[in-house]
C-alpha cells in the first residue's frame, strides 16, 4: 500500500530538548515536504526536498532542520524546541506528476 | 505573492442539498489547483486537481470543482451532501505556476452536513 509514515503520532516535550520526527515514503517519490498546521492558518510549508541531498526552505523554516540522505526518508529536526512550535505537523511526498500524499500527522506539544 | 483564500470558516448544509465550498487564489503563471479533505485525527486526503483542460474537474466521493480563470476561483461542489462529508476542506495552489511540491494552502473551511 502506498503510504507516508510519520512517527511519533503524538509527542510532548520540554523546551530546549532536541527531537526528531521521522517521515518515510514507499512510493519512490522525488519530492518530500514538511508542513505545520495551525488553526486559522491552514498548512504552511517548513522545508521541502527535491531529491536526495537537495533541500530548501519553505515559508516558515526558523527553528527547524531537515536532511535527505535517502530518497525514502525525510526527518524533521527541532534542535531546541520552543512553545511556539507546538503544532500539528505533516510530512508529504509527491512524484514529478502526482499529487502530494500526506502522512497521518504528528501532534507536538512543547511545554 | 502567491496566496489562497477560503472566505468561509464554516459551511452548513442539510443532507441531500447541494454544497459549495469557495476558494480564490492569486498566483503568477498558470496555477495547479487542488482540494484536500481532512477528517478528525487523520492526514489530508486528495480529492481532485486542476492542471489544464476542461474547467470542470471531477474527483473522489462525488465532488467536483470548477476552475474560473477570470474570477481566479476554484470552488468545490457536490450535488447532494452526505453527513459523512462533514470534515475540514483545504484548497491549495502550487507556487510558481507549476509542480506538485510547493503547495500554498488556504486556511480551511469546516463543512457541517446536518441530517
Amino acid at each position: 500500500e502506498a503510504q507516508v509514515t510519520q512517527n511519533p503520532r503524538y509527542l510532548i516535550t520540554v523546551t530546549g530538548k532536541k527531537l526528531t520526527v521521522t517521515c518515510s515514503q514507499n512510493m519512490n517519490h522525488e519530492y518530500m515536504s514538511w508542513y505545520r498546521q495551525d488553526p486559522g492558518l491552514g498548512l504552511r510549508q517548513i522545508y521541502y526536498s527535491m531529491n536526495v541531498e537537495v533541500t530548501d526552505k519553505g515559508d516558515v523554516p526558523e527553528g527547524y532542520k531537515v536532511s535527505r540522505k535517502e530518497k525514502r526518508n525525510f526527518p524533521l529536526i527541532l534542535e531546541s524546541p520552543s512553545p511556539n512550535q507546538t503544532s500539528l505537523y505533516f510530512c508529504a511526498s509527491s512524484g514529478a506528476n502526482t499529487e502530494a500524499f500526506f502522512g497521518q500527522g504528528t501532534r507536538l506539544t512543547v511545554v | 505573492a502567491q496566496s489562497v483564500a477560503q472566505p468561509e470558516d464554516q459551511v452548513n448544509v442539510a443532507e441531500g442539498n447541494p454544497l459549495t465550498v469557495k476558494c480564490t487564489y492569486s498566483v503568477s503563471g498558470n496555477p495547479y489547483l487542488f482540494w484536500y479533505v481532512q477528517y478528525p485525527n487523520r492526514g489530508l486526503q486528495f480529492l481532485l486537481k486542476y492542471i489544464t483542460g476542461d474547467n470542470l474537474v471531477k474527483g473522489s466521493y462525488g465532488f467536483e470543482a470548477e476552475f474560473n480563470k477570470s474570477q481566479t476561483s476554484f470552488h468545490l461542489k457536490k450535488p447532494s451532501a452526505l453527513v459523512s462529508d462533514s470534515a475540514l476542506y483545504f484548497c491549495a495552489v502550487s507556487a510558481f505556476g507549476g509542480g506538485y511540491n510547493k503547495l500554498i494552502f488556504g486556511a480551511g473551511t469546516r463543512l457541517a452536513v446536518h441530517p
